[in-house]
């Protein structure tokens, strides 16, 4: 069974950093490319940042590109978000999310976490 | 970035209705669309994928069609599970958007 259970967020202040975290089971990781999509409780889905199943190609939405970092780590079937200089607007839910096959650069998503709630707030 | 438009907001419906949510692109994805649903607390649970193409396990009333810039999701028979806020997303280039849902309510 599919499993990405996403921890790290937290009530941080404005311009402060934190890295979330996703940990991956039920799959071979290191096939998959994977995502950060984002939440505002009560509001839509934001796409945040992909990575190639090697990470050899990563993307960023505008509004974090420069600020956030997306890493992985195949040997421990890890996903990393490092987010820098957050703003108030950073302020939602944080998903990790798979793509449906592996060795593709897919940017839909199959098997979504249940997500890990970062606060920006002075 | 190309904007998703869908409508209605909100839509109000009784059990065994056939229900149509509409998802408009800002230019055209080609077929590149996939729809979720989410319920709340929940995670996203993903339906559809290259706008008519239904994820294993998803109940057959769950249709999607459309090419180029207007979409549609379909429930040909709602059901109790049904009742639930649906999101479109394009994925024709590398950064995908998403619609701003559609709520599906107990009419």
């Amino acid at each position: 069974e599919v499993q990405l259970v996403e921890f790290g967020g937290d009530l941080v202040q404005p311009g402060r950093s934190l890295r979330l975290s996703c940990a991956a089971s039920g799959f071979s990781f290191d096939e998959y490319a994977m995502h950060w999509v984002r939440q505002v409780p009560g509001k839509g889905l934001e796409w945040v940042s992909g990575i190639s199943w090697n990470g050899g190609s990563i993307g960023y939405a505008d509004s974090v590109r420069g600020r956030f970092t997306i890493s992985r780590d195949n040997a421990k079937n890890t996903l990393y978000l490092q987010m820098n200089s957050l703003r108030l607007e950073d302020t939602a839910l944080y998903y990790c999310a798979k793509v449906p096959r592996p060795y593709n650069d897919l940017y839909y998503f199959d098997y979504w976490g249940q997500g890990t709630l970062v606060i920006v707030s002075s | 970035d190309i904007q998703m438009t869908q409508s209605p907001s909100t839509l109000s419906a009784s059990l065994g209705d056939r229900v149509t949510i509409t998802c408009r692109a800002s230019q055209s994805i080609s077929s590149w669309m996939a729809w979720y649903q989410q319920k709340p607390g929940k995670a996203p649970k993903f339906l559809i994928y290259k706008a008519s193409s239904l994820e294993s396990g998803v109940p057959s009333r769950f249709s999607g069609s459309g090419s180029g810039t207007e979409f549609t999701l379909t429930i040909s028979s709602l059901q109790p599970d049904d009742f639930a806020t649906y999101y479109c997303q394009q994925y024709n280039n590398y950064s995908p958007t998403f619609g701003q849902g559609t709520k599906v309510e107990i009419k």
